[in-house]
């Protein structure tokens, strides 16, 4: 059973617009979220997390908003840059715990 | 730059071959992680080291053996390994214990298993 979902396999946007990246997730009890980026041989690079006591969390281009009724959160890039272009995964965990539980990703494709 | 360090970056081994996996973070902290991801796939966790030791493993096959030497050092012993297993390891650390805190990741080890 797949406890945190992206489930758009990719997005494109222009260069300048917003991208917002969405995930779902079904385990009650997670309290911890996080968004990472990946590029092609490259490790997850930390982007942004939201703990559960928190509807929004905002650096610079990125904001997190979670929405807990909804088990839903979304990552919103404002404005996008071309060299966001990369695949976002988001991840959960709780009890301040070790395992991450991460979604399947979507690609995001910049266009300039 | 990573501030999670893994070598080597790339590795070719055989079946029958006994290799090893390290990483190296000077961060300060005291979480350490073993994930494997496999072409469009999310990473999949194998192994957490806390304080040093082994806390959680996630039904690793016993080919795979990690090992902690200190706090700042993690391997990963590899050993008749099979074809499936060739894919990208990533090492990633945290500060641990009872705080919510990001997971950094290295660049990863890409393993192709002939």
């Amino acid at each position: 059973d797949q406890q945190v979902k992206q489930n758009s396999p990719s997005l494109s946007v222009q260069e300048g617009r917003i991208s917002i990246l969405n995930c779902d997730y079904t385990n009650s009890m997670f309290d911890y979220f996080l968004w990472y980026k990946k590029y092609p041989a490259e490790g997850p690079t930390f982007l942004i997390s939201i703990s559960s006591i928190k509807d929004k969390n905002e650096d610079g281009r990125f904001t997190v908003f979670l929405n807990k009724s909804a088990k839903h959160l979304s990552l919103h890039i404002v404005p996008s840059q071309p060299g966001d272009s990369a695949v976002y995964f988001c991840a959960a965990s709780y009890n301040a715990g070790n395992m991450l539980t991460f979604g399947g990703g979507t690609r995001l494709m910049v266009k300039p | 730059d990573t501030e999670v360090t893994q070598t080597p970056k790339h590795l070719v081994m055989g079946m029958t071959n006994k290799k090893s996996l390290k990483c190296e973070q000077h961060m300060g902290h005291r979480a350490m992680y073993w994930y494997k991801q496999k072409a469009k796939k999310p990473p999949e966790l194998m192994f957490v080291y806390s304080y040093e030791k082994l806390s959680i493993n996630e039904s690793v096959p016993s080919r795979f053996s990690p090992e902690c030497p200190n706090s700042s050092l993690l391997n990963l012993h590899l050993h008749a390994l099979q074809p499936e297993d060739s894919a990208l390891y990533l090492c990633a650390s945290s500060r641990g214990g009872t705080y919510n805190s990001p997971l950094h990741f290295g660049n990863g080890t890409r393993l192709t298993v002939t």
